[in-house]
């Protein structure tokens, strides 16, 4: 059964400083989703990692892939308060006939002034 | 908006009951998942389906059934609900299923 570790669960920061989330995976997968959840909201899709080595920038986010570690990685740069909310990864896992999202515990991000 | 709908956005319901949560995906999009989030499960997948057929089932409660209609409408049916039931269920859609998923907004269920 594949399984999905996010950490830290809970992260506080200051704003301006830098900070990583990491994601540990369980099983081959070439398929790395990463999203934002803010309070009583749905998913923001971020980014999607598809291959090994895979990196992508948004603003002060950036995202990476590493598929024989099994772990992917979402970076803060320079945080401000806007970026609190409730991080998720998610692995694709395509079966037989069809597909999935299994989803880590999610990180929940506060950037306190 | 990622072009899902769902409704209703909020339901509030007794133990035993039955319910029908609704979803729209995005124009052109094929497949539709479903997921259910909880304090204490966590965001769980529970179904997917393609084209009007079932492609892959998690972990989803004999209670539960869903179908998808020919107007790639799906509906998530929920009987018998039980307290532990309260959750936020969330529809997705994607082109198939090795694309991105988008997500609604949820439809909020809290049974009493």
């Amino acid at each position: 059964e594949l399984k999905v570790e996010q950490n830290p669960l809970f992260l506080s920061m200051q704003e301006g400083k830098n900070y990583t989330i990491y994601c540990n995976y369980s099983t081959t997968s070439d398929r790395l989703y990463w999203y934002r959840q803010d309070p009583g909201k749905s998913l923001e899709s971020l980014f999607v990692l598809l291959s090994n080595g895979a990196v992508k920038q948004e603003g002060r986010l950036m995202a990476s892939l590493d598929t024989k570690a099994r772990l992917s990685t979402l970076h803060i740069t320079a945080a401000v308060h806007d970026l609190s909310a409730t991080y998720f990864c998610a692995v694709g896992s395509q079966e037989t006939s069809g597909s999935r999202l299994t989803f880590g515990e999610g990180t929940q991000l506060t950037v306190n002034p | 908006d990622s072009g899902v709908t769902q409704t209703p956005k909020h339901l509030i319901t007794a133990t035993g009951q039955r319910v029908t949560l609704r979803c729209s995906p995005r124009s052109g999009d094929l497949s539709v998942y479903w997921y259910q989030q909880s304090l204490d499960q966590g965001l769980q997948f529970l179904i997917h389906y393609y084209n009007g057929e079932e492609r892959a089932k998690g972990n989803i409660l004999e209670r539960f059934s869903a179908q998808q209609f020919p107007d790639l409408h799906s509906e998530l049916n929920l009987s018998s609900l039980e307290l532990g039931d309260s959750a936020l269920y969330f529809c997705a859609s994607s082109i198939a299923g090795t694309f991105e998923q988008y997500f609604g907004p949820g439809t909020r269920l809290t049974v009493t």
